[in-house]
């Protein structure tokens, strides 16, 4: 198993540019969170979505942050336009079922915004 | 307010010994509390679930305890070896209206000098 893929790796981009994260989780797993971690605040959940509905979007920061799931293996995160404080490392996570509490965690999008 | 506080200074132990890191929370009724380690450049790795109603849970070299009356946890590694040098966070399962998402620490690097 290729375990969750996340693209790109780095990301470096200018403010006010339009930014898009991509992930594909593992196959068969019916739960897709997105989390942000800052050396400050740590890792915080953005949103999570179950059998490709957005269940809660209450941590997205403010709406220049959209996600989308269009199908079981494929989710974006947008972010427009991107600002200085939008830095950070972006992590996609999926797990089989909410009765299954162990998170398979991606290796993170790491987003420079200059 | 809701706080999860881990060791906040690095820990440095020499090679053989027991290391132990602590989670303590507030504010907070979780029905599980798992604990991840973290590479640098890497995605979090699950290592261990402890469920409310357990005191102590065990797996090869590492330990978990949870007392839920003094809202802490504690994550032991005995005969700990450089390999075990990695950031290591606490996340606790909470449920937040009808959803269930973890909230995590900010984590503690542990450091096994040979």
């Amino acid at each position: 198993d290729a375990g969750v893929i996340q693209s790109p790796r780095h990301e470096v981009t200018e403010m006010g540019q339009e930014v898009t994260l991509r992930c594909k989780p593992i196959s068969g797993h019916d739960y897709l969170f997105w989390y942000r971690q800052t050396m400050m605040r740590g890792l915080e959940l953005l949103i999570y979505f179950n059998n490709n509905v957005p269940i809660d979007d209450s941590g997205m920061p403010e709406d220049r942050f959209s996600a989308k799931m269009p199908n079981a293996s494929f989710s974006t995160l947008k972010i427009q336009p991107s600002e200085p404080r939008d830095s950070a490392v972006y992590f996609c996570a999926s797990t089989p079922n909410r009765a299954h509490n162990e998170q398979f965690f991606g290796p993170g999008t790491r987003l420079t915004v200059l | 307010s809701q706080k999860i506080e881990q060791n906040s200074e690095a820990l440095n132990i020499q090679e053989g010994k027991t290391a132990t890191l602590t989670c303590n929370y507030t504010n907070y009724s979780p029905a599980y509390l798992q604990w991840y380690r973290q590479d640098p450049g890497r995605g979090p790795v699950f290592l261990l679930l402890i469920r409310e109603n357990e005191k102590e849970k065990r797996k090869e070299r590492l330990k978990v305890t949870f007392d839920t009356t003094l809202k802490q946890s504690l994550f032991h590694i005995t005969a700990s070896q450089p390999a075990d040098s990695a950031t290591y966070l606490c996340a606790l399962d909470v449920n937040a209206g009808n959803n269930r998402k973890l909230i995590w620490g900010l984590g503690t690097s542990l450091a096994v000098n040979p």
